[in-house]
């Protein structure tokens, strides 16, 4: 069975650009969660989404924004690139409350 | 204060030994709590879930005290393969997960 898959898996942006990041989730998993990890300390949450709707938001500027789609994938995009944004970006989907991770995005931005 | 803390280590080990670690959570209404593991530049994947009463999977075991708010992991009989980043992970009441920073074990032959 296929995993939760994301692309690009790495990707290099200067600031001020904009990023979309894009996720996959395991067939059957309707929820879908956001989480950057830098480099150094664990996965920060972002967002999550369940059926199309936002259900949670971390402590994220409003740069970052995400959406979710009727097959359940989503989209996490970021305006106005900080250099501070450079991370490995995380998607997780789960059927209930246990979560499984894709193999992330790494954005640097130089 | 972090919601989730724990020791980064690294924890040392000799292969075969025992090791055990803690991590503490700050939010008393947490309600599921995960185990999950982190090898260098990869994803986290889920150890195991802790529950209330403690649970066992092959070599390592989890405990969790809600009164005192700390979670526990033990391993038995470290392999080198158990070399990895161990991440405490509570999930607040409407499933977003709170990351430890993680402890490190590297298991020496």
């Amino acid at each position: 069975d296929a995993g939760v898959t994301q692309s690009p898996t790495h990707l290099i942006k200067t600031r001020g650009q904009h990023v979309t990041l894009r996720c996959s989730p395991i067939s059957g998993h309707k929820s879908v969660s956001w989480y950057q990890q830098v480099l150094g300390q664990g996965p920060q949450f972002i967002f999550q989404y369940y059926e199309k709707e936002e259900r949670g938001r971390g402590n994220f500027p409003d740069r970052f924004s995400a959406r979710q789609f009727p097959n359940y994938s989503s989209e996490l995009n970021v305006n106005a690139l900080l250099l501070g944004d450079s991370a490995l970006y995380l998607c997780a989907s789960s059927p209930t409350d246990e979560q499984f991770f894709g193999p992330g995005t790494r954005l640097t931005v130089l | 204060r972090k919601e989730v803390e724990q020791d980064p280590g690294p924890f040392n080990v000799p292969e075969g030994a025992t090791v055990a670690f803690n991590c503490t959570y700050s939010n008393s209404a947490s309600q599921s709590f995960f185990w999950y593991r982190q090898d260098c530049r990869k994803e986290p994947k889920l150890l195991m879930s802790v529950y209330s009463s403690g649970n066992e999977d092959g070599r390592f075991t989890a405990q969790l005290n809600r009164a005192s708010q700390y979670i526990s992991l033990l391993i038995r009989d470290s392999k080198l393969s158990d070399s990895a980043t161990y991440l405490c992970v509570v999930d607040d009441s409407w499933g977003k997960l709170q990351f430890g920073a993680g402890t490190q074990v590297v298991v020496t032959p």
